[in-house]
């Protein structure tokens, strides 16, 4: 079946850090993959996103690219913030399957 | 203009005990999808509703059982509560004929509501 794979969190930085949440998912198909974030209290909001192979989504200085070789979609960002600080979700939509699978979610601490 | 709101954002209720969790869509959303996340977990998919029906269902037993009203509002019902069914439940929404490229990138997610069952 379809499902996604992070790494365990939870992951904590200083400012200005290099990240990198691994993200591998088993699919059939061509999914379109995604990132979501979620801050405390709040709901979940769509951070970025690929939908072929090759593909680089990227958002408010997070990148990920869809490998389909490697079967991952690992997001990075070159130097964190504070406010970066949530939990990130990696998910997949299979090909009009109308609805998301997602892994576990990695919590990531940004501290001053 | 609203996103998707939910109430209420927290409940406690005791095993055995049915619960109703409400939703209203995003102005403009047609379909709407609940979402279960348990606690250090993704969420997973419950079912999903579109013109007033259950058009898909993820992995849930009967208990779980939803609505759809005219306005495009939805309601989730958990019947005979287990402990297991504490969780933070979310709804999304989106707008059915927007999904070119992809259902994930039109969804907009509610901040959801905080279900404990003791």
């Amino acid at each position: 079946g379809n499902s996604v794979t992070q790494m365990e969190g939870p992951v904590t930085l200083s400012e200005e850090a290099f990240l990198t949440i691994n993200c591998t998912y088993t699919a059939t198909g061509y999914p379109s993959l995604f990132w979501y974030v979620q801050y405390p209290g709040e709901g979940l909001q769509l951070l970025l996103k690929a939908t072929k192979a090759d593909d680089k989504g990227s958002n408010k200085g997070f990148e990920a690219t869809y490998r389909k070789e490697t079967t991952s979609f690992h997001l990075e960002k070159g130097s964190v913030q504070v406010s970066d600080s949530a939990v990130y979700f990696c998910a997949l939509e299979r090909g009009g399957s109308e609805k998301l699978v997602f892994g576990k979610g990695t919590k990531l601490t940004v501290n001053p | 203009d609203a996103g998707v709101t939910q109430s209420p954002t927290h409940l406690i209720k005791t095993r055995g005990q049915q619960v109703t969790l409400r939703c209203s869509p995003k102005s403009g959303h047609d379909t709407v999808s609940w979402y279960q996340q348990a606690l250090g977990q993704g969420p997973q998919f419950i079912f999903q509703y579109y013109e007033e029906e259950e058009r898909q269902r993820g992995n849930f037993p009967d208990r779980f059982s939803g609505h759809q009203f005219p306005n495009y509002s939805s309601e989730l019902n958990v019947n005979a509560l287990l402990l297991g069914d504490s969780a933070l439940y979310l709804c999304a929404s989106s707008l059915e004929t927007s999904w070119t490229g992809g259902l994930g990138e039109k969804l907009f997610f509610g901040s959801g509501t905080q279900l404990s069952v003791l």
